[in-house]
């Protein structure tokens, strides 16, 4: 089935640099979406971004998405230590009612 | 509001045992289902409801039922426990759908033996 797939697989930075994370996919998507998990908790929803739409801001959170290259990008600008975790992107597909997460990035960030 | 609860938070099991896990929701979603995550594979879609009483299987069913018979609640029953079932397994609820913003429990991690 088709997934997302991140990259990096895994990620370390300091603390004040800035962390990018990747996610293509395979086929149209309604909508993107990007999650979080900490450490042995439940994933927890950052950001929707729609077929149409380009680029969505949250706090420190940047998202863009490109169709034409199947893919998207999260932006993490001046991390912190307190956002290490790992890092799924989910697809809805088109024509279909399910999400497919992929396997993730894990993100590292160094007092 | 409480969100998204799940219990037990650690189960261990031995081959053939049956349980179930329980999920509840307190934010009135129309739409709950339960994922299994596994090492290396991201989170896969077990089973599915659009409400009460209408369950859906996803993509991988086996060795699983669910029933709906309220809003709130969503249980999950393993009939016969198995090893391949050793998994930490989340519940969640969402407002518009399967495709919208889902919402996690904090998961349980099961151990079948």
């Amino acid at each position: 089935s088709q997934q997302g797939e991140e990259d990096p697989q895994a990620l370390s930075i300091q603390e004040g640099e800035n962390a990018t994370m990747n996610c293509s996919y395979k086929t149209s998507i309604n909508n993107l979406q990007w999650y979080r998990q900490n450490s042995g908790r439940g994933l927890v929803h950052l950001i929707l971004i729609r077929s149409n739409e380009r680029e969505k801001h949250s706090g420190r959170l940047r998202v863009t998405l490109d169709t034409s290259k199947k893919s998207s990008s999260l932006l993490i600008t001046a991390s912190r230590a307190a956002d290490t975790a790992s890092y799924f992107c989910a697809t809805a597909p088109s024509r279909t009612d399910k999400l497919i997460f992929g396997t993730g990035t894990r993100l590292q960030v160094f007092p | 509001n409480a969100g998204v609860t799940q219990t037990p938070k650690f189960q261990v099991l031995k081959t053939g045992q049956s349980m179930t896990l329980q999920c509840a929701q307190d934010m009135n979603h129309e739409y709950m289902s339960w994922y299994r995550q596994d090492p290396g594979m991201g989170l896969r879609l077990i089973h599915y409801s659009v409400g009460a009483g209408i369950t859906d299987q996803g993509e991988v069913p086996n060795g699983y039922n669910v029933s709906r018979s309220t809003t709130e609640d969503f249980p999950l029953r393993l009939l016969s426990a198995a090893p391949s079932q050793t998994s930490v397994y989340f519940c969640a609820s969402s407002y518009g759908g399967n495709t919208d913003t889902q919402y996690f429990g904090p998961g349980t991690r099961l151990t079948v033996l």
